[in-house]
């Protein structure tokens, strides 16, 4: 069950920035626990593309970005390229101790 | 090389068990949390259970509790999961993953396919 929403879809042409948000409640993100982003490549796990709200691992081009504000966080993609078409989830901790995700997005480069 | 690997998946009736295992190599568990997260067939991801480093300490999914059971052997450098009275929808990947900190999984397995199904 996730408990974060995510838009199930967002698209965008080569180069453009495209942003997603994620937005969960008192109990979760806007108790200000950390949120953080992967990626999902077709057939693929997951790999973290951000933790701690914003920070990059090592390897993550700084096109990927992302913030959080109250109970939402959000990713932004700038420079949109074919290589990142995939879906993305974020995830964050609530307060009865489970961890939780987003319900995913999809992102489709024109 | 850093990696986890799962096994232990398979076909499995309704109501039956599954023991699932995770090998470490280049890292040693100890140091870490080390959580399941499942994805059923084209869904999202789902949260499963946690370990801590030493294994004395674990949590559970709230739809799962009482199904699973997490452990961890710090001389081998594996962590298992054992599921029990398995339902249909309990058909997943289930992947295991290395918790760098704050929950941030910078690790996952490639996963292994429970399929719950008479």
């Amino acid at each position: 069950q996730s408990v974060l929403t995510q838009p199930p879809s967002v698209s965008g042409a080569p180069g453009q920035r495209v942003i997603i948000s994620c937005t969960g409640s008192s109990s979760n993100i806007g108790a200000h626990y950390e949120v953080h982003w992967y990626q999902q490549l077709p057939g693929k796990a997951p790999k973290l593309l951000l933790y701690g709200n914003s920070f990059r691992p090592s390897g993550v081009p700084d096109r990927f970005s992302g913030s959080k504000s109250g109970t939402s966080a959000s990713l932004a993609i700038t420079g949109l390229q074919a290589e990142d078409e995939a879906d993305y989830y974020c995830q964050s901790f609530d307060n009865n101790f489970s961890e939780v995700f987003g319900t995913g997005t999809r992102v489709t480069v024109l | 090389e850093v990696q986890l690997e799962e096994s232990g998946g398979g076909l499995v009736q309704p109501g039956g068990s599954l023991r699932l295992s995770c090998a470490a190599s280049g890292f040693t568990v100890r140091d870490y949390w080390i959580h399941w997260v499942r994805q059923a067939p084209a869904t999202g991801l789902l949260w499963v259970a946690r370990i801590n480093g030493d294994g004395s300490l674990s949590n559970y999914a709230v739809s799962m509790r009482g199904q699973l059971a997490i452990s961890k052997d710090n001389a081998k450098n594996t962590v298992s999961l054992q599921m029990n009275g398995l339902r249909a929808d309990d058909t997943a990947i289930y992947y295991c993953v290395r918790d760098r900190g704050g929950s941030a999984y910078d690790l996952w397995g490639r996963g292994t396919m429970v399929t719950v199904s008479s």
